[in-house]
């Protein structure tokens, strides 16, 4: 099945230790985004990548890195600088562009659940 | 900056009554798109509005998306319990970002 994994779905970290979010999809998709989602609110884009080896920050950024080595996997790392880490993390991908004339509609992972000790 | 509003942030209905969430954006849309999340789940992609005017139906749901492209909702008929979730619209800002709206709680009183 076609799709994408994300783990751990859970996890927990100490202050002060950065930890990496792993996202890995066989949909053959060019576009990877990764969201943060809060309790009441909407997503929000952390970073986003367009084709192997690009990526570009979201809306907050600060305190997260990525990279895009490989078309199949765009894992983050949420860094000791990110003040308030405890949130739904939701990895995506899309076939094409939201802004584009086709259809750019975004598929999801499972999500991992990061919580602050 | 860009913003998408969606309305309201909850709403509690009976089995079997309807419910509709509202989104307004601040600039003309190229497309919209519409999200529902189950709870402890993730968006599942429902549906692109493209035209103005649009009206498209999904069995007992009803997407419309505004003469404008500002504003689009979303109305379920006869609500069931497998209705219940968070439906989240969506917009592009960009080629490559959606702005979304914070999702409404559909919630079925016992």
């Amino acid at each position: 099945d076609g799709g994408i994994t994300q783990s751990p779905k859970y996890l927990f970290r100490k202050e002060g230790q950065n930890v990496t979010l792993s996202c890995e999809q066989n949909l053959n998709h060019d576009a990877m985004y990764w969201y943060r989602q809060d309790p009441g609110q909407g997503l929000r884009l952390i970073y986003y990548s367009q084709i192997v080896n690009d990526f570009q920050k979201g809306d907050i950024a600060e305190g997260y890195s990525v990279s895009r080595e490989k078309k199949e996997s765009f894992p983050l790392t949420v860094t000791s600088a990110q003040k308030n880490p405890t949130a739904f993390y939701l990895c995506a991908s899309s076939i094409d562009f939201p802004g584009t004339v086709n259809t750019g509609e975004l598929f999801f992972g499972e999500g991992s659940r990061l919580t602050v000790l | 900056g860009q913003q998408v509003m969606q309305i309201p942030q909850y709403q509690h209905v009976q089995e079997g009554e309807d419910f509709t969430t509202y989104c307004n954006s601040s600039t003309t849309l190229s497309n919209i798109q519409w999200y529902k999340q189950r709870p402890g789940g993730h968006p599942v992609f429902l549906i692109q509005l493209v035209k103005s005017g649009e009206v498209k139906k999904q069995k007992r749901l009803t997407f419309q998306f505004g003469e404008a492209k500002k504003n689009s909702s979303l109305h379920i008929t006869a609500t069931q319990t497998t209705d219940v979730g968070t439906y989240f619209c969506a917009g592009p800002y960009s080629n490559y970002q959606l702005i979304w709206g914070a999702g409404t709680k559909l919630i079925i009183k016992p």
